[in-house]
């Protein structure tokens, strides 16, 4: 799987949007974007994923490159309980092999403050 | 829905004894993982369940280490004679295995604390 690269925290308002971006400039054509989070001493928390085209659900909106070397995962309106540990991981479809072990990097922890 | 649930949340134990850790997988997915996570550590796969096939057990760490699982359903993963290293939080996810992206989705862990 293509490696990331998170900015180590970030801040935001109450309120405000958060964006957070994340470069996987070696991705390859069959390989998803994927975000998940993790609140402290929970599980990891999917969030959203996307192949090319921008995605949205209930949670964020996920906004990739043309390229597909970058993208930002937004968080329309932080609260505090968006404050997490943010995790940008690229992986191939289930096409076989061993790509369903999942790896973290460090992530972005982002504070979302009153 | 029901999510992926996992008991004990929290288990400590003395050095030596065995601990069994249980996970419910959501129900229908038909792939199932579990990982750890130790203090301050990234994701450290340990075995994968799918259907009736033979379960991919490379990650497990030692012999020690062993799981089960019943059909598509309940996992046991069972620790053996405890050392101190297995200290950290045992995370269990599944998976549907029906889409080319197969997401996985996450319990809410059980941290073992090994004294």
């Amino acid at each position: 799987d293509a490696k990331t690269t998170q900015p180590p925290s970030m801040d935001c308002a109450e309120g405000r949007a958060a964006n957070l971006p994340c470069n996987h400039s070696t991705i390859s054509g069959n390989e998803y974007v994927y975000w998940y989070r993790q609140i402290h001493s929970q599980g990891p928390q999917y969030i959203i994923h996307g192949l090319k085209n921008n995605e949205t659900n209930e949670m964020a909106s996920l906004i990739i490159t043309e390229d597909r070397k970058s993208s930002t995962l937004i968080l329309p309106h932080a609260t505090l309980r968006d404050t997490a540990v943010y995790y940008c991981i690229v992986r191939v479809g289930r096409s076989g092999g061993s790509n369903y072990k999942l790896t973290f990097g460090k992530g972005t922890l982002l504070t979302v403050n009153p | 829905g029901a999510g992926v649930s996992q008991s004990p949340s929290n288990k400590v134990t003395e050095k030596g004894k065995d601990v069994e850790l249980r996970c419910d997988p959501i129900s229908g997915h038909t792939a199932l993982y579990w990982y750890r996570q130790s203090l301050g550590q990234g994701l450290e796969f340990l075995i994968y369940f799918q259907g009736n096939s033979a379960p991919d057990k490379s990650g497990l760490p030692s012999d020690r280490f062993s799981a089960e699982r019943t059909g598509e359903s309940v996992s046991t993963l069972t620790i053996q004679r405890t050392q101190q290293e297995d200290s950290a939080v045992y995370l269990c996810a599944s998976s549907l295995q029906v889409s080319s992206t197969d997401t996985q989705y996450f319990g809410p862990g059980t941290r073992l604390t090994v004294l």
